[in-house]
């Protein structure tokens, strides 16, 4: 079971258009939801994160917005760059218990920005 | 500050075989996670080691195991090779228990397994 889903795999923007990515989640314990970008034969770098509690949260170019009754979250990359082109994972964090917390990643939408 | 180190980067292994990665977290790191990437997959959560402890194990047969030392160095090990665990193995570092707070990642040991 899914619980963590990018229903896009890839995605093509042009040089100064915006970027968004989707993310749908399922199970309504996860408060805190984190988007991580890859590069080609690197370790994903962390990009921003939200907590359930707020509906917004920006850093630059980046915005990721929560939609908690929809159980959906987006990354909006404003404006879009070569160098963002990237897979970019979505990641949800629920707390399981015994101080530890249950992460989840999506499979990663492939983002390519076209100069 | 240096990152989350993995070695070796690269690794071939013949089925059957077993193999032992290794991962330096950041310093003052005291958690340390391990992922396996395949193509169409994500990142499949492998577990998790706090203070020499495992804090929380994914879905992974028991021939997947690993351990922390002292120094929050962890080590993880894969026996009775199969060719399904060709794979790009993560290791990620956060100074708290992961999930309540960004990882860092290294960039992963790819083990093919003919």
């Amino acid at each position: 079971d899914q619980q963590v889903k990018q229903n896009s795999p890839s995605l093509s923007v042009q040089e100064g258009r915006i970027s968004i990515l989707n993310c749908d989640y399922t199970n309504s314990m996860f408060d805190y939801f984190l988007w991580y970008k890859k590069y080609p034969a690197e370790g994903p770098t962390f990009l921003i994160s939200i907590s359930s509690i707020k509906d917004k949260n920006e850093d630059g170019r980046f915005t990721v917005f929560l939609n908690k009754s929809a159980k959906h979250l987006s990354l909006h990359i404003v404006p879009s760059q070569p160098g963002d082109s990237a897979v970019y994972f979505c990641a949800a964090s629920a707390y399981s218990g015994a101080g530890s917390y249950q992460l989840t990643f999506g499979k990663g939408t492939k983002l390519s920005v076209i100069p | 500050k240096a990152g989350v180190t993995q070695t070796p980067r690269y690794l071939i292994k013949t089925r059957g075989q077993q193999v032992t990665l290794s991962c330096s977290p950041i310093s003052g790191h005291r958690s340390v996670s391990w992922y396996q990437q395949t193509p169409g997959q994500g990142l499949q959560f492998l577990f998790e080691y706090f203070s020499e402890t495992q804090r929380n194990k994914g879905n992974f047969p028991g021939r997947f195991s690993g351990r922390q030392f002292s120094n929050s160095r962890s080590e993880m090990n894969v026996s009775t090779l199969e060719l399904g665990d060709s794979a790009l193995y993560l290791c990620a570092s956060s100074p708290a228990i992961a999930g309540n707070s960004p990882l860092h990642f290294g960039n992963g040991t790819r083990l093919t397994v003919t």
